[in-house]
């Protein structure tokens, strides 16, 4: 198990509230991912990680922003969630240090925006 | 955005068919072709990554096949058994992009009894 923990797992909050999803990795990997699962879109991007502060955007950033201030964890913040966002999240590590490894996924999160 | 495409969508087989699925993507920038496995209710599950034209991969039942030049690979499942149930999703890394997935939205498959 390559150690993934996202919290919350699921979650149900109000349209205009700031909301922060959290992966915690025990491995030190460098590379961390936040995917969100949408019907129809399987699987997008929404901002990944290449190291201690160095984040980049991915295919659907527009409302999100991410922090990595230590190796292990790697937040998302919806700063003003909209009912667009009702997803679920995953986040994932890459396996080994170099291009092209394998990613790992953690279990989601769930959640709802009212 | 990158344009990855997995074909068909969805598939019904009985339990003991061979089935096949099509992932293709753009075959400038190449770096690495992946496969997903992903049971409902579950996270994705990496099957396969593949870097050269040419390649096999082969879990068990389960093989792929990558070609570079021309942006597609495919996977095969032999004698399909009800717990091959699920969505299988490709995705390739390129040059140049940071290293990153893009999925395609996958092929459901149902194996039936």
């Amino acid at each position: 198990d390559a150690g993934i923990t996202q919290s919350p797992r699921h979650k149900v909050t109000e349209t205009g509230t700031p909301v922060t999803l959290r992966c915690h990795q025990t491995e030190n990997h460098r590379y961390m991912y936040w995917y969100r699962q949408d019907p129809g879109h399987g699987l997008r991007l929404i901002h990944y990680s290449y190291g201690v502060k160095d984040t980049d955007k991915g295919e659907v950033s527009d409302g999100y922003s991410v922090s990595r201030s230590k190796t292990e964890d790697f937040l998302l913040t919806l700063e003003s969630a909209t009912s667009s966002q009702t997803s679920v999240y995953f986040c994932a590590i890459s396996l080994g240090a170099g291009w092209g490894q394998p990613q790992h996924f953690g279990d989601g999160t769930r959640l709802s925006i009212l | 955005i990158l344009n990855v495409e997995q074909s068909p969508q969805s598939l019904h087989v009985q339990e003991g068919d061979s089935t096949n699925f099509t992932c293709s993507f753009p075959s400038s920038n190449f770096y690495a072709l992946h496969w997903y496995r992903w049971e409902t209710a579950k996270s994705p599950e990496a099957l396969f990554v593949m870097t050269l034209n040419g390649d096999e991969k082969k879990k068990g039942r389960i093989s792929a096949t990558l070609n570079t030049k021309e942006g597609y690979s495919y996977l095969y499942i032999k004698g399909s058994q009800p717990e091959d149930s699920a969505t299988y999703l490709c995705a390739p890394t390129l040059t140049g992009g940071g290293n990153k997935l893009t999925f395609g939205t996958g092929t459901q498959l149902k194996v039936e009894l």
